[in-house]
């Protein structure tokens, strides 16, 4: 079955220091992956995804990630944090895009910007 | 594009009480979710649908928890009776093709006491 670790449920940076939030997977079959946020008392926005294509990809608001297979890792990076990225980050796993498996979820990061 | 929406906001109901939430996904999206948030969890999926046709329902308390999507359209998720353990934020969430790009509401927040 499909998994996600986020390691850290809160992480602080200073304001233009970089974000690294960590995520590793458990997948048997080549993941799709995701990354969303989510603001307080807001939905979830997806921030990137990776489909199989490059395995760096980026996303909104100047954030990319890095699929490494041999380290089942999709670790979320930002070179400069600003004060409007303080929000909890999810990282999500899919084995198909079918339908087929749902949407796996991690339990969260929270990310502190500090001016 | 309009997003989805969600209806209520927040709600707060005594245990044993029913509650429904409302969803409207992106108008042509033909998967819907419904997502479990407890406070200091991820999202934990509880239904999909396919157009109007159940893909995954094995996470919902059947016992309680019951929801539909007419018409393959709008989505009522439905708690009888609530428990206190069902405090969380009740997310609905719908994509054009199932698991690509789920576009989130912003959630109903449910408190039962």
């Amino acid at each position: 079955a499909q998994s996600v670790t986020q390691l850290g449920s809160h992480v602080s940076v200073s304001e233009g220091a970089l974000v690294l939030l960590r995520c590793n997977y458990s997948s048997s079959v080549p993941p799709y992956l995701f990354w969303y946020v989510q603001y307080p008392n807001q939905g979830l926005q997806l921030l990137l995804k990776y489909t199989s294509a490059a395995t760096l990809v980026k996303g909104i608001n100047g954030f990319e990630a890095e699929f490494k297979k041999s380290e089942t890792s999709f670790h979320l990076t930002k070179p400069s944090a600003h004060m409007s990225d303080a929000a909890e980050y999810f990282c999500a796993v899919s084995e198909d895009l079918s339908g087929n498996t749902p949407l796996v979820f991690g339990k969260g990061t929270r990310l502190s910007v500090i001016a | 594009e309009a997003g989805v929406a969600q209806s209520p906001r927040y709600k707060i109901i005594e245990k044993r009480q029913s509650v429904a939430f409302w969803c409207n996904p992106i108008s042509g999206h033909a998967t819907l979710y419904w997502y479990q948030q407890i406070l200091g969890q991820g999202p934990k999926l509880l239904i999909q649908f396919q157009n109007n046709g159940v893909v995954d329902d094995s996470q919902l308390p059947k016992d309680r928890f019951s929801a539909e999507r007419l018409k393959g359209v709008d989505s009522t998720l439905k708690i009888q009776p609530a428990k206190l353990e069902d405090s969380a934020v009740y997310l609905c969430a719908s994509s054009l093709v199932a698991n690509t790009e789920a576009f989130f509401g912003q959630g109903t927040r449910l408190t039962v006491v």
